[in-house]
């Protein structure tokens, strides 16, 4: 089974502090995202990440970065958090062709005050 | 860009009841579509796919989904619900002009009364 793990399940930060979220996929998938997830809204892409060190913006990449230094780590990084950023995000791999499903994670409650 | 439209927010329904929930997408080229779960505290996770072939495609926990090319609609089927199936559900769409992009939609909150 392909697991994606990430870091912290519930997070709270303060306004204005740098935030990394974590997620790490075991099954050498070349694909990786980030997501956002909010009521109503459903699943937002952030940014994602095709291969190592290559990264391409999403629908909604205003207020984050990313960093992908090796295949099975993908880090979202919000360099100084808002209350906007409040949500949940989940972190998703894929392999290189399109022929499966994204695997996702199971997702980091972020709240910022 | 491609959009989902999912047109139920929220469906509430008693057990054996049987569902169906709406989705749209926006994009006039080939498409691959999917629904996705997401039960209470659990990880998202796929239902059902549909690539090529079948219009009528069958997943997990008997749902189903057609496809209606000329409709761009995917709506979800289940006959008769169970409690266990309270869940919100995601459709999702790849264009493929999108490469390895999905675009979902709005998500249907699912209450089955037991």
């Amino acid at each position: 089974d392909v697991k994606v793990t990430q870091s912290s399940r519930y997070l709270v930060k303060r306004t204005g502090e740098k935030v990394f979220l974590e997620c790490v996929q075991d099954m050498d998938h070349e694909n990786m995202f980030w997501y956002r997830q909010d009521p109503g809204l459903g699943l937002r892409l952030i940014y994602f990440s095709y291969d190592v060190k290559m990264k391409e913006k999403g629908d909604i990449p205003e207020g984050y970065s990313v960093s992908r230094e090796k295949k099975e780590r993908f880090s979202l990084i919000l360099e100084s958090a808002s209350t906007n950023q409040t949500s949940m995000y989940l972190c998703a791999s894929l392999p290189a062709e399109f022929t499966d499903t994204q695997y996702f994670g199971p997702g980091t409650r972020l709240t910022v005050l | 860009a491609q959009s989902v439209s999912q047109h139920n927010h929220h469906v509430i329904l008693s057990e054996a009841a049987s569902l169906e929930l709406g989705c749209n997408y926006s994009y006039g080229g080939t498409v691959n579509l999917f629904w996705y779960v997401q039960y209470p505290g659990q990880h998202l996770q796929l239902l059902l796919k549909y690539f090529s072939g079948d219009p009528l495609v069958k997943g997990i926990k008997g749902f189903e989904a057609e496809f209606i090319k000329s409709k761009f609609s995917f709506n979800l089927r289940k006959p008769s619900v169970q409690w266990s199936d309270t869940a919100e559900y995601f459709c999702a769409v790849n264009a493929n002009n999108a490469g390895n992009m999905l675009t979902f939609g709005g998500g249907t909150r699912l209450m089955v009364k037991p």
